[in-house]
């Protein structure tokens, strides 16, 4: 597609539910990052694939959160049994990914996935 | 994880002033990225630097590197409303040949009209 895409926009769920953020990168992007944004506060990483793979699984909270890339392209963030602190807009991002030099690092936000446990 | 920290945190300023964010960091450096964040949402990549470049210019935007001190900084010259937004930098990291951007705090600029 022309930029990434992530749905839903806005998510509202009831504590102890479970939630699924889904990520289309842009096209070719091997490389796809989730990020965590509270409230005027800064980026947490959560996880990186490069292709299918997740070498860098460390940003992830606790075990009630994974997710998966299938196909190199979509990705899936999961949250089980969602906590109100789970509460933030869940970034994602796409760039080139390996092998195409540090210089095309550049990364390509969604719009995020706003999620509120009530 | 994070190795940039921006300073300031916040940034107030009147439209028409210029508004110059910093940033450092620790580790060497390929080059430095400056995104740009409205209302909580996605970020905007606004430029690059390069590792060998000491400064860069964009329309009103102008950032300098100094590989020497670890820092960075952009300035917005003659600042408007629409201007208004989060600034973070951005540096890329190699890990078992694997690339990963290195995000700093942010700076939350707010332009007075």
């Amino acid at each position: 597609g022309a930029g990434v895409s992530q749905s839903p926009s806005n998510k509202v769920t009831e504590k102890g539910k479970d939630v699924e953020l889904r990520c289309d990168p842009i096209s070719g992007h091997t490389a796809l990052y989730w990020y965590r944004q509270s409230l005027g506060q800064g980026l947490e990483f959560l996880i990186y694939f490069q292709g299918n793979s997740a070498p860098d699984k460390s940003g992830l909270p606790s075990d009630r959160f994974s997710a998966e890339r299938t196909g190199g392209s979509v990705s899936t963030l999961t949250i089980q049994r969602t906590q109100q602190e789970d509460s933030a807009v869940y970034l994602c991002a796409s760039s080139l990914g390996r092998g195409q030099g540090l210089l095309n690092t550049e990364a390509f936000f969604g719009q995020g996935t706003r999620l509120t446990v009530v | 994880s994070q190795q940039g920290e921006e300073d300031p945190q916040a940034l107030s300023i009147q439209e028409g002033e210029n508004a110059t964010m910093n940033c450092s960091y620790k580790t060497s450096i390929n080059n430095l990225q400056w995104y740009r964040q409205n209302s909580g949402r996605g970020l905007v990549h606004l430029i690059l630097i390069r590792s060998n470049e000491r400064e860069k210019h964009s329309g009103r935007l102008r950032v300098t590197l100094d590989t020497s001190k670890k820092s960075s900084s952009l300035l917005i010259t003659a600042s408007r409303a629409a201007d208004t937004a989060s600034y973070f930098c951005a540096t890329p990291e190699v890990d078992n040949s694997n690339y990963q951007l290195i995000w700093g705090a942010g700076t939350k600029l707010i332009i007075k009209p």
